[in-house]
């Protein structure tokens, strides 16, 4: 079974740029997360989708970021314009139902220089 | 609201050493409970879990039990390895109808041959 699926796994850009980062959930799961980790915020949930639709998105930081899931099976978090302070780990994960267990992809390294 | 509190780490053991990481929960109505593990440069995956009140999760020599008295879902091993080590989280979801997952701040271990 193939997992979620992250691309790129590392992206390195200057400031300013615009940055989008790519998700593929595991089939079949109708629910997707993205997080962000940092060292000093730990990890952090920026926005998810049910069924295509964003639900909560109290967690998008700032206007700069934006989130679209225009399918099932696709999910993209778009950066612009990108600033250093973005630099994080940022995953995807996806579910089936409520109440099971999120499975997570290996996550974008963003640097923004 | 619901939160998840970890006990701090960094947690340092040796090998065959017995592990306790230490998990409460606050949450109204009847959360499940995860263990999620992230070993580095990877993403998080998913330990063990348990939906309801009793109910023992347990993978890989690892097991939490949900006790709803103590409000608590403690991570125990009898015998860690080197390859144990890693950053675990403890998390949360469904509690009234929530479907976000609530994040503990994650406890690093490193075991020492």
């Amino acid at each position: 079974d193939a997992g979620v699926i992250q691309s790129p796994r590392h992206e390195v850009t200057e400031m300013g740029q615009e940055v989008t980062l790519r998700c593929k959930p595991i089939s079949g799961h109708n629910s997707l997360f993205w997080y962000r980790q940092t060292m000093m915020r730990g990890l952090e949930l920026l926005i998810y989708f049910n069924n295509n639709v964003p639900i909560d998105d109290s967690g998008m930081p700032e206007d700069r970021f934006s989130a679209k899931m225009p399918n099932a099976s696709f999910s993209t978090l778009k950066i612009q314009p990108s600033e250093p302070r973005d630099s994080a780990v940022y995953f995807c994960a996806s579910r089936v139902g409520t109440n099971q267990p999120q499975h997570f992809g290996d996550g974008t390294r963003l640097s923004i220089l | 609201g619901n939160s998840v509190t970890q006990m701090e780490g960094p947690v340092t053991l040796s090998e065959e050493a017995f592990l306790t990481i230490n998990c409460t929960y606050t949450a109204t109505g009847y959360p499940s409970l995860f263990w999620y593990v992230q070993y580095p440069g990877e993403g998080l995956q998913l330990l063990l879990k348990a939906t309801k009140a009793e109910d023992k999760g347990s993978n890989k020599g690892f097991e939490a039990t949900y006790r709803k008295e103590t409000t608590s879902f403690h991570l125990e091993k009898g015998s860690v390895q080197v390859s144990d080590s890693a950053v675990y989280f403890c998390a949360l979801s469904g509690a009234q109808g929530a479907q976000k997952l609530v994040f503990g701040q994650g406890t690093r271990l490193t075991i020492n041959p």
